[in-house]
């Protein structure tokens, strides 16, 4: 499986935007790039996911570098209750198996 | 509301008595998932389901049992539980086992269980 690298920890001030990285050199063309988030004290939830091209939805942005070796999670404005574990995952369409690693810890500065 | 109920949340048991730790989903989702978390490694799959009466190992599977009878339910058995089995446990379920990654997980709330 091809494997993902994240910071451990980063920091962020409230209300700023937040760009959380993650490597994937070894990345398949059928890779999809998944985020899901862990809020202490209970289980993963979805952010967004991406092929190719960047994503927006209603809880952060991804932009996924051109040649696929690298992406970005963006949090337009953080919040204190954005203080999580984010997790980058590498997902095979058809492949139901998501590998977690140990992800980012967030921390929000009030 | 849609969700993945796990039952107990909090589980203090002593080794070798056989325990369940349950888990449903209502949104008629295709594939079901176990997975143990623990500081340092992440989450570590144990077993997965891709339908009714159709299971698979994960990574992690030794001392663990499972079992698909029905769509909603896939339970989570030890039969001789050991204290390196204290762990905390999530379930997770998606709607199409087929493209389970691309329509996203959705998990529960986690049960903590210590083996003394």
């Amino acid at each position: 499986d091809a494997k993902t690298t994240q910071p451990n920890s980063m920091e962020s001030n409230e209300e700023e935007p937040v760009h959380l990285p993650c490597n994937h050199s070894t990345i398949s063309g059928t890779d999809y790039i998944h985020w899901y988030r862990q809020l202490p004290s209970q289980g993963p939830e979805y952010v967004i996911h991406g092929l190719t091209s960047n994503v927006n939805n209603r809880m952060a942005s991804l932009a996924i570098a051109e040649d696929r070796k690298s992406s970005t999670l963006i949090l337009h404005r953080a919040t204190l209750r954005d203080a999580a574990v984010y997790y980058c995952i590498l997902g095979r369409f058809g492949n139901e198996k998501l590998t977690f690693g140990t992800g980012t810890r967030l921390t929000i500065i009030p | 509301e849609a969700q993945v109920t796990q039952n107990p949340r909090y589980l203090i048991t002593v080794t070798g008595k056989k325990l369940t730790v349950t888990c449903s989903q209502n949104m008629n989702h295709e594939y079901m998932s176990w997975y143990r978390q623990d500081p340092g490694l992440g989450l570590r799959q144990i077993y997965y389901s891709m339908n009714v009466e159709v299971t698979d190992k994960g990574d992690v599977p030794e001392g663990y049992k499972v079992s698909r009878k029905e769509k909603r339910n896939f339970p989570l058995i030890l039969e001789s539980p050991s204290p390196n089995q204290t762990s905390l446990y999530f379930c997770a379920s998606s709607l199409s086992a087929r493209g389970g990654p691309f329509y996203g997980y959705t998990f529960g709330s986690g049960t903590r269980l210590t083996v003394v």
